[in-house]
């Protein structure tokens, strides 16, 4: 089992949307969960990032993490054009000296106008 | 303006012929870190390096060398390069305590 699961896609919806994306993880160490947007010929940029379990919003962006179900998601409303871009999951322990990212594959996202 | 650079941005080389990719950031990161991203393996960690002259690998070092002599710099090198190197790079970088990781515009190598 890969330690982080992110289907992906790839997912197409018409602007304004909701959209919702996940990624499941079977490593229980995990603390820090991520996500991070990335557009075509760019380095990924963080988006949002929560500590352990809860939900953290941010305009039209909503994180979730459920740590019982180890298993997040990523919610973003009224959907842009501007969205269409690769999300990917990412996270990491609490502990140890490198900050090393465990990411997801990433989902492809296009909003049609 | 904060940013992590790499360079160059596209390389095409062959089979064994030694490269070296420059990542450079003006933010004094202490940590800085190489990543590939490949076609359904995701972004994977090549090497990492907490502080100058402080360097360690990560999950897929093989084939790769760094070095961080420098705070601001931290060269990813392949000593000789084979097709299964063509990829992706990413350079990063964060600062101690801080969460986000910078990440470069990355380098695409096809090595044929």
């Amino acid at each position: 089992q890969k330690e982080v699961e992110q289907d992906p896609g790839p997912l197409s919806v018409p602007e304004g949307a909701i959209v919702s994306l996940n990624c499941t993880y079977s490593n229980s160490a995990f603390q820090y969960f991520m996500w991070y947007r990335q557009y075509s010929r760019k380095g990924p940029e963080l988006l949002m990032y929560t500590y352990s379990s809860g939900n953290k919003e941010d305009g039209r962006f909503t994180a979730q993490v459920d740590k019982s179900s180890k298993y997040i998601s990523l919610f973003i409303r009224d959907s842009q054009p501007s969205d269409s871009a690769t999300y990917l999951c990412a996270m990491r322990n609490s502990g140890g000296s490198n900050y090393k990212l465990t990411f997801g594959k990433g989902t492809l996202l296009t909003v049609n106008p | 303006e904060a940013q992590v650079t790499q360079n160059p941005r596209y390389l095409i080389t062959v089979t064994g012929k030694k490269l070296t990719v420059t990542c450079s950031q003006n933010m004094n990161h202490e940590y800085m870190s190489w990543y590939r991203q490949d076609p359904g393996l995701g972004l994977r960690q090549i090497y990492y390096s907490m502080n100058v002259e402080v360097t360690d690998k990560g999950d897929v070092p093989e084939g790769y060398k760094v070095s961080r002599k420098e705070k601001r710099n931290f060269p990813l090198i392949l000593e000789s390069p084979s097709p299964n190197q063509t990829s992706l790079y990413f350079c990063a970088s964060r600062n101690t305590g801080d969460l986000p990781l910078h990440f470069g515009n990355g380098t695409r190598l096809t090595v044929t």
